[in-house]
């Protein structure tokens, strides 16, 4: 499976401020998906990043609040915009098997964040 | 939208015990995925199945894909306490291959 890193791993942030987390994969992968994970809950999908074009959001989930780049195979952007203390979760990118492979995702280690 | 039922929502076992926890849902599913999550780390991918009716193992754990494809469960066999963590099932049958989790399960282990 892919090697996937995050960063920052942690943050506290101040309420009205952003936060751009990156997720740098060792090799290219077709898919790459952004979940939000809040305090004692499952795993929600707030969109997939795709390569070339604009994300594809979640109902309950929009651009302007989550903006997202995929600048190539490897690499993902996620900010957390305008933020509030409703944003503190964990933030996890994940990535899909490449194209013919199984339809399995593999995750990142996640971004927690405390919003203040 | 699909949802899935994940239960038991938590479970305290003596080490050695045999687990089995399940996930059901209303919608079908094409692939069936269980994963575990340890504090502050991101969900680890345990056992993928993808058709009905497969039953797959890894080491002590062992999951089947449910021949209605509505549902899966997951044991594990002979505890120990490094199998504490949450387990989460996860469905795919949508669009763009996203994944629906259910709620988890708690599992303590005690020595």
């Amino acid at each position: 499976s892919a090697v996937i890193s995050q960063k920052p791993s942690r943050d506290i942030c101040q309420r009205g401020t952003s936060l751009t987390i990156q997720c740098q994969v060792d090799s290219q992968v077709t898919m790459m998906f952004w979940y939000r994970q809040q305090p004692g809950q499952s795993l929600t999908l707030i969109a997939t990043a795709n390569q070339g074009s604009e994300a594809t959001y979640e109902s309950g989930f929009v651009i302007d609040k989550f903006p997202i780049s995929r600048p190539n195979l490897t690499f993902s952007t996620l900010t957390v915009s305008n933020m509030s203390p409703e944003d503190s979760s964990i933030y996890l990118c994940s990535v899909g098997a490449r194209a013919g492979a199984g339809n399995e995702q593999f995750f990142g280690p996640g971004t927690r964040l405390t919003v203040l | 939208g699909q949802q899935l039922n994940q239960s038991p929502q938590s479970m305290f076992i003596q080490e050695g015990e045999d687990v089995s926890m399940n996930c059901t849902s209303s919608s079908i599913f094409n692939t069936w995925l269980w994963y575990k999550q340890d504090p502050g780390e991101g969900p680890v991918l345990l056992i993928a199945l993808y058709k009905a009716g497969e039953l797959t193992s890894n080491g002590r754990l062992t999951a089947q894909f449910g021949i209605t494809r509505k549902d899966s469960f997951l044991n594990i066999s002979a505890s120990i306490p490094s199998d504490v963590g949450i387990y989460f099932c996860a469905g795919l049958g949508g669009s763009q291959g996203n994944l629906i989790f259910g709620k988890g399960t708690k599992l303590s282990v005690k020595p």
